[in-house]
């Protein structure tokens, strides 16, 4: 089975912090993802990545950043933390060749 | 650009009733279609999928048709039972240029009631 995971389930920053999320798949998948999910927002894609050192910006980039220095690892940066970043983050991974994508169990960060 | 409008819950039945909810597009190209079921405190499952007009796709008594005529790619059960209760997400991945990238609805939060 594929497997998604994320560092943590559960976050509390303070404004300013800079905060790191980190997703780990473990089955080969060229394309990662990091979204963000909001009540009445639904999904919205923040970055995602073709291949180790490739990443492009998604709908809403503005105050994230990306590392993918593995293939197996996709890093969500918040330089700065603010409280509009409050939310769950999610992040997914995909097949070669494939659309479906593989979720992780999310991560709810607070900022304060 | 692409996007996926479905109904707004939230939606409640009781056990043994039948689901429908109602799911549109909006795509440039040939998109394949996608329902993704969330359970309480858990990421995204894949439910099922349609990758070509008139596919139908199912799994776990859920079934939803590609309908290019009418974009629309509804998901349904004939009897939901309590374990049901999750948010349902439609998705659809365009098979042009961004191939990888999905485009999801809002979401619409099903609760079944015994």
């Amino acid at each position: 089975d594929v497997k998604v995971t994320q560092s943590s389930r559960y976050l509390v920053k303070r404004t300013g912090e800079k905060v790191f999320l980190e997703c780990v798949q473990d089955m080969d998948h060229e394309n990662m993802f990091w979204y963000r999910q909001d009540p009445g927002l639904g999904l919205r894609l923040i970055y995602f990545s073709y291949d180790v050192k490739m990443k492009e910006k998604g709908d809403i980039p503005e105050g994230y950043s990306v590392s993918r220095e593995k293939k197996e690892r996709f890093s969500l940066i918040l330089e700065s933390a603010s409280t509009n970043q409050t939310s769950m983050y999610l992040c997914a991974s995909t097949l070669p060749g494939r659309s479906e994508q593989f979720f992780g169990p999310g991560t709810r960060l607070t900022v304060l | 650009g692409d996007s996926v409008t479905q109904m707004e819950g939230p939606v409640t039945l009781s056990e043994e009733a039948f689901l429908t909810i109602n799911c549109t597009y909006t795509a440039t190209g040939y998109p394949s279609l996608f329902w993704y079921v969330q359970y309480p405190g858990e990421g995204l499952q894949l439910l099922l999928k349609a990758t070509k007009a008139d596919d139908k796709g199912s799994n776990k008594g859920f079934e939803a048709t590609y309908r290019k005529e009418t974009t629309s790619f509804h998901l349904e059960k004939g009897s939901v039972q309590v374990s049901d209760s999750a948010v349902y997400f439609c998705a659809l991945s365009d098979g042009g240029g961004s191939n990888y990238k999905l485009t999801f609805g809002k979401g619409t939060l099903l609760t079944v009631n015994p």
